[in-house]
């Protein structure tokens, strides 16, 4: 069955240190995204991208990057992670209809 | 700027105490409207697609209806197993991405 994993499910790190979460997908789906949850903001946007080489900001894309050099992977780099940046991220893809489907998530703390 | 608000954002019911949800929007083109299901500790849990006003679309104990300006999730007899954040998110005209509003916590009591 197609899936959509993460890895890690869940981090810790010290502020200043570069992170990368990993997001694989097996729909063979153009579009890919990343999204941040945090309480009394629900889901929100930072990265996403149409197709291999594209990529494109979210609503909150500062201090993170995305790069697409195939169909199935999107990792998320967070340059140099602040504490604000504590988290859980979610990687979600979809064909043209936008229906998305999601990951499991990674819990991401910033010491 | 476009806006996605969902009330309650938390709503306790009894089993079998049917009740709705709701998601209004203020968006400059709608082109869809999604509703997910998130359980604790997961993801977001696809349930349905309205594209266009008068639309309704039913699974089991609910049913979600779209209005020019707002979209309701009806739950039918809700069973402890529906407890979950429901969130409802919009499709925006001219983009391949949604914005989603802050979702409403339910929980049924046996």
């Amino acid at each position: 069955d197609a899936e959509i994993t993460q890895s890690p499910r869940h981090k810790i790190t010290e502020t200043g240190r570069q992170v990368t979460l990993a997001c694989h997908q097996t729909w063979n789906h153009n579009n890919m995204f990343w999204y941040r949850q945090d309480l009394g903001h629900g889901l929100r946007l930072i990265h996403y991208s149409y197709g291999v080489q594209d990529t494109n900001k979210g609503e909150v894309s500062d201090g993170y990057s995305v790069s697409r050099s195939n169909t199935e992977d999107l990792p998320l780099t967070l340059e140099s992670a602040a504490s604000s940046q504590t988290s859980v991220y979610f990687c979600a893809s979809s064909a043209t209809n936008n229906e998305q489907f999601f990951g499991p998530g990674t819990r991401l703390t910033v010491l | 700027e476009d806006q996605v608000t969902q009330s309650p954002e938390a709503l306790r019911l009894q089993e079998g105490e049917s009740s709705s949800l709701n998601c209004s929007y203020t968006v400059s083109g709608l082109r869809g409207l999604f509703w997910y299901r998130q359980d604790p500790g997961k993801g977001p849990e696809f349930l349905f697609t309205l594209y266009s006003a008068g639309e309704e679309k039913e699974k089991e104990r609910l049913k979600a209806t779209l209005t020019k300006k707002e979209s309701f999730l009806h739950i039918t007899a809700p069973k402890p197993e529906d407890s979950a954040t429901y969130l409802c998110a919009v499709w925006l005209q001219g983009a391949q991405k949604l914005v989603f509003g802050q979702g409403t916590r339910l929980t049924i009591n046996p």
